[in-house]
């Protein structure tokens, strides 16, 4: 398995309060994403950073904001939680290249986030 | 905009049934496309993957899949399937000129039965 690890694994949070996931690779890739995984909805791309305080919005970043201060971490952060954020979140990392391990994404763990 | 879609959300099937898990994706350019399976519990892991030439892919644990670029189609097989294989499968694409960037399907749900 790749080297990314997510933290916390599991978190329950109450409405209002804002949290931070965080992401740590040591694969030493350039590119990092967030994704949220819901039922029915397959994995949805929050924000991706394409390098050191390099970041872009995803197609669900409403309520979400990243930051990348270091090529091995990327931390989520839900500046107010709310329940509609309850979700399963996947880091993932690629390096993306010539050849055929381009865009390759290898995926964290997963944090479990309930928002009550 | 770029969509993927599976059109089986949950397949039961018995041990050594065969596997057809459809994926068609909406996008003119040139794709990567991508089968990632998630086992209960656990993360997502590449299954197989096509960039370019043999249309026709093999990946781990005998699965296969195969390009049909006329049909926006990378339809997911396994000849005869085990218990084991009780998981959900994600189709994935990637637009080649919009970076790194996965479009995944909704998933399906696959349940063998022993």
């Amino acid at each position: 398995d790749a080297g990314i690890t997510q933290s916390p694994r599991h978190k329950v949070t109450e409405t209002g309060t804002p949290v931070t996931l965080r992401c740590h690779q040591t694969e030493n890739h350039r590119y990092m994403y967030w994704y949220r995984q819901d039922p029915g909805h397959g994995l949805r791309l929050i924000h991706y950073s394409y390098g050191v305080k390099d970041t872009d919005k995803g197609e669900v970043s409403d309520g979400y904001s990243v930051s990348r201060s270091k090529t091995e971490d990327f931390l989520l952060t839900l500046e107010s939680a709310t329940s509609s954020q309850t979700s399963v979140y996947f880091c993932a990392i690629s390096s993306p290249g010539s050849g055929i391990s381009s865009y390759e994404q290898y995926f964290g763990p997963g944090t479990r986030l309930t928002v009550t | 905009a770029q969509s993927v879609s599976q059109h089986n959300h949950h397949v039961i099937l018995s041990e050594a049934a065969s596997l057809e898990l459809g994926c068609n994706y909406s996008y003119g350019g040139t794709v990567n496309l991508f089968w990632y399976v998630q086992y209960p519990g656990q993360h997502l892991q590449l299954l197989l993957k096509y960039f370019s030439g043999d249309p026709l892919v093999k990946g781990i644990k005998g699965f296969e899949a195969e390009f049909i670029k006329s049909k926006f189609s990378f339809n997911l097989r396994k000849p005869s399937v085990q218990w084991s294989d009780t998981a959900e499968y994600f189709c994935a694409v990637n637009a080649v000129n919009q970076g790194g960037k996965l479009i995944f399907g909704q998933g399906t749900e696959l349940s063998v039965k022993p």
